[in-house]
């Protein structure tokens, strides 16, 4: 079974200008994170969703960044415009989404992006 | 304010020796996981603990749920054992936090 799959693996871009990353969970998850992690730091959650209702958005940065999950499976989070302080790695996870904080989450190779 | 703290940092060991790496946190959990990650390469779970001890293999992973505190340990340390190990606690509603990773180099 194929795991959480990320596209694309490497993004270079100018600042100020629009990003976008993809993510498909593992079929049946229900739960889907995005995290951004700095070089030397753990992750840091930006936004969770449970089927297709965004359920913590809190640590998202509304003004440059949104996000949508379609009919509860792909995700999509963009980033517009994007500043220099936006190069990290972006990572999807996912999982079953039944058992809460005790559920094994499933992360994809992440999207390392850089802006210039 | 963290509320996960690993330590140490950064780990060298040599190839066969015996590795522990800690965990400590401030808040009530519902879970704790450690986690592995390797030079670009995606996050692996290796535990999820709740209480007591688990072990896969040569990795071993313990909790004192009084104590707030947990401990990864690798036996006959290998190369390929080298990566980032990160723990992660798991709240109540479904929130993580994570720590900040320890680095692990064993040379051979």
């Amino acid at each position: 079974e194929a795991g959480v799959v990320q596209s694309p693996r490497y993004k270079i871009i100018e600042k100020k200008q629009p990003v976008a990353f993809w993510c498909n969970p593992i079929s049946g998850h229900n739960t889907l994170y995005w995290y951004r992690q700095n070089l030397g730091q753990g992750p840091e959650l930006l936004i969770r969703y449970e089927n297709e209702e965004a359920v913590d958005d809190s640590q998202l940065p509304k003004d440059r960044f949104s996000a949508e999950r379609l009919k509860g499976v792909d995700s999509t989070l963009k980033i517009q415009p994007a500043e220099l302080g936006d190069s990290a790695v972006y990572l999807c996870a996912s999982s079953l989404g039944l058992a809460g904080s005790t559920d094994t989450q499933y992360f994809g190779p992440g999207t390392r992006l850089t802006v210039l | 304010k963290n509320e996960v703290e690993q330590s140490p940092q950064n780990l060298t060991a040599q190839e066969g020796e015996f590795i522990t790496i800690n965990c400590s946190y401030s808040v009530g959990i519902s879970a704790l996981h450690w986690l592995q990650q390797h030079p670009g390469g995606g996050i692996v779970s290796l535990f999820m603990l709740s209480s007591g001890k688990k072990k896969h293999g040569r990795l071993i992973a313990t909790i004192n749920i009084q104590e707030k505190h947990s401990s990864l340990h690798i036996t006959a340390s290998h190369p390929r054992d080298s990566a980032v190990y990160i723990c992660a606690v798991g709240l109540a509603g479904n929130q993580f936090y994570f720590g900040t990773g320890t680095s692990l180099t064993v040379i051979p």
